[in-house]
Formats: C-alpha cells, sequence, structure tokens
C-alpha cells in the first residue's frame, strides 16, 4: 500500500486564485510528521512546510497552509494567491516515527502545477 | 551560504566506470541521507546517516556505498556503473536528535547520465 498517495498528477490554476493539492498518507504510528516540497523547473527541492501529528493548529508559512484532518488522513496543500512562480512539482511527503536520527522520509509521486497568466 | 552542497552538478560517465558524489551541509545537523529520483521523479531514500552512523540503508545494490567521514559530510560511491543508475541524486541533511520538525534540507541534486 502507498504511505503517501497524490492522486492529481497534473493541476492548472489561474494566477491569483487558490489552489489545493491533495495528500493523503497512512500509518499505524501515532507519532509522525509531514511535509510539502516545491520542486522547479530547475531542480532544486524546497522545503514549504510542516506538520506534527500532534498538531492542533494547522501549519500556515506565508501563501502555503496545510489543511490537516487525522481522521481522514489527508494534509492537502494550500497556495493563496498563485503567482507564475508557484508553478513547479508539489511533493508531499511523512516521516513516520517520532524523529530523531532514526526518522525514514516517504515520498508522495508529486502532483505538477502550473500558474495560467 | 550554501546549506547544502553537493558536487558535481552533473556527471556523464560510461557503463562499468566507478564514480563518487560528493556532499557537505554547513548547518550543524546530525543527520544526512542520500536520495534517488528517477525520470518519473519518483524520490526514493537509498541511505541515511546519523553522526557518521549508518541507520537507513534501503534496498540498493551493494554497488552502492556511502561514507560519512564526518558528521558534516556523506559519500557516495557507485561501483560499476549501470544504465539503469541514471537519475538525480539528492543528498538532504537534518537536525536529528529529539522530536519536531526534522526538516530535510536538500543538496541541489547531482544528475548523472550513464551512457
Amino acid at each position: 500500500a502507498q504511505k503517501i498517495t497524490q492522486t492529481q498528477p497534473g493541476m492548472f490554476v489561474q494566477e491569483k486564485e487558490a489552489v489545493t493539492l491533495d495528500c493523503t498518507y497512512d500509518t499505524s504510528d501515532q507519532s509522525y510528521g509531514l511535509f510539502w516540497y516545491k520542486q522547479p523547473s530547475s531542480g532544486e527541492m524546497i522545503f514549504l512546510i510542516y506538520q506534527g501529528s500532534y498538531d492542533e493548529q494547522n501549519a500556515t508559512e506565508g501563501r502555503y497552509s496545510l489543511n490537516f484532518q487525522k481522521a481522514r488522513k489527508s494534509a492537502n496543500l494550500v497556495i493563496s494567491a498563485s503567482q507564475l512562480g508557484d508553478s513547479a512539482m508539489y511533493f508531499c511527503a511523512m516521516r513516520e516515527g517520532p524523529g530523531g536520527g532514526y526518522q525514514k522520509v516517504t515520498f508522495g509521486t508529486g502532483t505538477k502545477l502550473q500558474v495560467i497568466p | 551560504d550554501t546549506a547544502v552542497s553537493q558536487t558535481p552538478k552533473y556527471l556523464v560517465t560510461q557503463m562499468g566506470n566507478d564514480k563518487s558524489i560528493k556532499c557537505e551541509q554547513n548547518l550543524g545537523h546530525d543527520t544526512m541521507y542520500w536520495y534517488k529520483q528517477d525520470s518519473k521523479k519518483f524520490l526514493k531514500i537509498m541511505f541515511s546517516y546519523n553522526n557518521k552512523e549508518l541507520i537507513i540503508n534501503e534496498t540498493v545494490p551493494n554497488r552502492f556505498s556511502p561514507k560519512s567521514p564526518d558528521k558534516a559530510h556523506l559519500n557516495l560511491h557507485i561501483n560499476s556503473l549501470e544504465l539503469g543508475d541514471s537519475a538525480v541524486y539528492f543528498c538532504a541533511s537534518s537536525p536529528g536528535g529529539g522530536t519536531g520538525g526534522e526538516t530535510q534540507y536538500f543538496g541541489p541534486g547531482t544528475r548523472l547520465l550513464v551512457l
């Protein structure tokens, strides 16, 4: 079974609109962490946002917010006011276990977002 | 101020050769990783080191051998390169120790092409 599922291989969004990128996860651990990374066409992996399993508030970082629904095991990324520079691949990832030096992070297959002017 | 750096950025080589990729981080992190990203953009962990000690070793052919001379460096040596080794290899690091964000910060990647 996939630990991280991103069901949208590609998405389009109009500039200045908000967009939600879906991510569902599967784990039996109580302690885990969820991440989103952005990979532009230049290839680097850029950390966007983190949500811990015990965090009660949804994480926010500027225009990025993580819509964490624990019971549904979903961790969707919301990008508000899309910009042309947001066009990129977006990866959802999960760290299982309590962290420390033993963490293993599993990545989803990614969603390619294209922002249309 | 590069946080996680990798050399070389591009590597083109013939099948059967041996090559190394170097990684250094100046973030003071305890844990370092190697990932492989294939042509379909799928990112998979290969190895993880914590304070120079091997922690995670996924099912990677033993032609791949990581080496960590100190906690700021994690190198990847690949013997007898095969066509299927062509990919982008990312090094990453994270603080390690304790709970919390444990965010992994990635290097720029090394694009390996085996001919």
